[in-house]
């Protein structure tokens, strides 16, 4: 099963509001990603987790701020944030940093 | 420069035909090479890791070249469901660097 899941697929938030995009996969991965997609771009790396700690942040606003809770789970918390930040979020997993990485289906965020 | 860079196409081919992409990266340590596929609105999905010999899974063939720097795809009797956004990606050990996609159109 390589398998991750996302919650929710959509979201809508205002500029004041605080929301949570949640990953999560059951394959023994160590590694753990936070990608943001904009149209017809490619990925872009926004955070890696390795084993459980905080391994890459590729300069991403504190208005986003990832939490890695167990080797399972994946936090994106999202506060204040701006309409240039509406994209697709993607997770992704790997057995180590450095292996195939698998993608979560992502949760299309629009800011109003 | 780019890490990764890759002609974004389009490439509208018909039923059949064979395709081939490419790919250059610039980082001579990178130590992961793998081809993504994406259709529109979805997550980019494996399609196959690229080994220096050479890979091939049913129609479709991987090559790398370290000297040169650059990796390659092939579609053979290309199908309609191969239509789709192609994404080389190399990994240094440390993040993947994604090229900026290939598109391709099989056309009836």
């Amino acid at each position: 099963d390589t398998e991750v899941t996302q919650t929710p697929k959509h979201l809508v938030m205002g500029m004041t509001n605080k929301k949570s995009l949640k990953c999560e996969q059951h394959m023994g991965h160590r590694a753990m990603y936070w990608y943001k997609q904009k149209a017809k771009k490619p990925p872009e790396l926004m955070f890696v987790y390795s084993y459980e700690k905080l391994s890459i942040n590729e300069s991403v606003p504190s208005r986003f701020s990832p939490e890695c809770p167990n080797s399972s789970l994946l936090n994106l918390h999202l506060h204040a944030l701006q309409p240039e930040d509406s994209a697709l979020y993607l997770c992704a997993s790997s057995p180590q940093a450095g292996y195939e990485q698998y993608f979560g289906p992502g949760t299309r965020l629009t800011v109003t | 420069r780019k890490e990764v860079e890759q002609d974004p196409g389009p490439f509208n081919v018909p039923e059949g035909a064979t395709v081939a992409f490419n790919c250059t990266y610039s980082n001579s340590a990178s130590q992961s090479f793998f081809w993504y596929r994406q259709d529109c609105r979805k997550e980019p999905k494996l399609l196959m890791s690229v080994y220096s010999s050479g890979n091939e899974d049913g129609r479709f063939t991987a090559q790398l070249n370290r000297a040169s720097q650059y990796i390659s795809l092939l579609i053979r009797d290309s199908k309609l469901s191969d239509s789709a956004t192609y994404l080389c990606v190399v990994d240094t050990g440390n993040q993947f660097y994604f090229g900026t996609g290939t598109s391709l159109t099989v056309i009836p």
